[in-house]
């Protein structure tokens, strides 16, 4: 079956990078998101990459995915307070399959 | 452009009563899922329509929960009766389909429910 792990919490400096992993098991994967939740509010998608590649670069997120391995890491560059918030790998088998299995999310804290 | 719109955005009510979840999909998304959020598991998935049919309510936890999509602009999340154990936020998400190609889901703001 699907399942998405993350590790729950990561802490970082202001200005620093934040790296947030991900692995996931189903091989079938076609697409790979991120989604960032902020406090009372719902989930916010930030990027995704097909599983056909390996890197996608937006400003100052990079999302690297190694498939042998499956897995996923998001890059968070200058990290800044407003980047404070839970951010949710997430993967689907695409091609018209809507079902998305989330992973458990991971809270990050930017301290300034 | 309006995103999913929830409502309500709070409910609190006691034990055993009924109650009614709504949410507005983006329009001319024919996919709407149902979320259910907790501390404990995470964000799980409760039921999903296509084109106002349900596809996969495997994730609907009891015969207490309920859903209904009656057309492309509007669909409800039913619990009756209600038991605290249900206290949770549960988020509605619509997505399109488009040739094929998966698209992204957009999520409301959600609901955040609590039985006393």
């Amino acid at each position: 079956g699907e399942d998405v792990e993350q590790s729950l919490f990561l802490s970082v400096r202001e200005g620093d990078s934040s790296v947030i992993n991900c692995t996931y098991t189903d091989s079938s994967s076609t697409y790979l998101y991120w989604y960032k939740q902020e406090p009372g509010a719902g989930l916010q998608l930030l990027t995704y990459i097909f599983s056909n590649m390996d890197m996608k670069q937006d400003q100052r997120l990079t999302v690297l995915l190694n498939k042998k391995d499956k897995h996923l890491s998001l890059r968070i560059a200058d990290t800044q307070t407003g980047d404070s918030a839970i951010y949710f790998c997430a993967e689907s088998k695409g091609r018209g399959y809507q079902k998305v299995t989330f992973g458990t999310g991971t809270k990050l804290q930017v301290i300034p | 452009d309006a995103g999913v719109i929830q409502s309500p955005r709070h409910e609190v009510t006691e034990m055993g009563q009924e109650v009614t979840l709504r949410c507005k999909p983006i329009s001319g998304h024919d996919y709407l899922f149902w979320y259910r959020q907790t501390m404990m598991r995470g964000l799980e998935l409760l039921i999903y329509f296509n084109n106002n049919v349900p596809i996969d309510d495997s994730g609907m936890p009891e015969d207490r929960f309920s859903a209904k999509m009656p057309n492309a602009s509007f669909s409800t999340l039913k619990i009756q009766p209600s038991e605290p154990r249900d206290s949770a936020v549960y988020f509605c998400a619509s997505s399109l389909s488009a040739g094929g190609s998966n698209q992204p889901q957009h999520f409301g703001d959600g609901t955040r429910l609590s039985i006393l």
